[in-house]
């Protein structure tokens, strides 16, 4: 089943700007995760929020939770066309021993 | 080098006929799974396993079969009963704490 829905589907930006992408899902979790997709390849694992953490950075990356709204955000800044994939929430919550996908946030970054 | 190693890249299956896709990993972790992606879409799980010689079903394990048999190997099995076998699919594997999943760069499976 698909817990995390992101939103929007597809995103455009100009080389430079920021990208923010959002992810709600449905029941109580543990931790969120963020990966990344390239064309047609394996996804990468970004960076992950516990569910008593409200905000966490990497590098570029701005990950922020809200549990209470069942909701996350992804923020990429000063964005690059390297930075041109498709971005997947995803979940792990409860005794469940698995991972569930969002449907994803396709970026293009023009430069 | 570490990592996950799925094959063949690209794969087709004819009509009543089953194939196997390979997936290994070097990275010593317990747990592997099995997603399926559909063009524009998130992934499914099909199947997952948390230790060798067993595994349990996921969302879509209708038409699929799996073995682990070694802590290594995780292959997956399309059957002639999985009716729409065309999509991407992605192996995985992770230390046993769900923080973070390592893939394979996904195998294409094509029905001709």
């Amino acid at each position: 089943s698909q817990q995390g829905e992101e939103d929007p589907q597809a995103l455009s930006i100009q080389e430079g700007e920021n990208a923010t992408m959002n992810c709600s899902y449905k029941t109580s979790i543990n931790n969120l995760q963020w990966y990344r997709q390239n064309s047609g390849r394996g996804l990468v694992h970004l960076i992950l929020i516990r569910s008593n953490e409200r905000e966490k950075h990497s590098g570029r990356l701005r990950v922020t939770l809200d549990t209470s709204k069942k909701s996350s955000s992804l923020l990429i800044t000063a964005s690059r066309a390297a930075d041109t994939a498709s971005y997947f929430c995803a979940t792990a919550g409860g005794s469940a021993r698995q991972l569930t996908f969002g449907s994803g946030t396709q970026l293009t970054v023009l430069p | 080098d570490g990592g996950i190693t799925q094959s063949p890249k690209y794969l087709f299956r004819k009509e009543g006929q089953n194939v196997t896709l390979s997936c290994e990993q070097n990275l010593n972790h317990d747990a592997m799974y099995w997603y399926r992606q559909d063009p524009g879409q998130g992934l499914r799980l099909i199947y997952y396993s948390q230790i060798v010689n067993d595994f349990q079903k996921g969302d879509i394990a209708e038409g699929y079969s799996v073995s682990r048999e070694k802590k290594e190997s995780f292959p997956l099995t399309v059957t002639s009963a999985q009716k729409n076998p065309t999509a991407f699919y992605l192996c995985a594997s992770s230390p046993d704490r769900m923080e973070k999943l390592f893939f394979g760069s996904g195998t294409q499976l094509s029905v001709l």
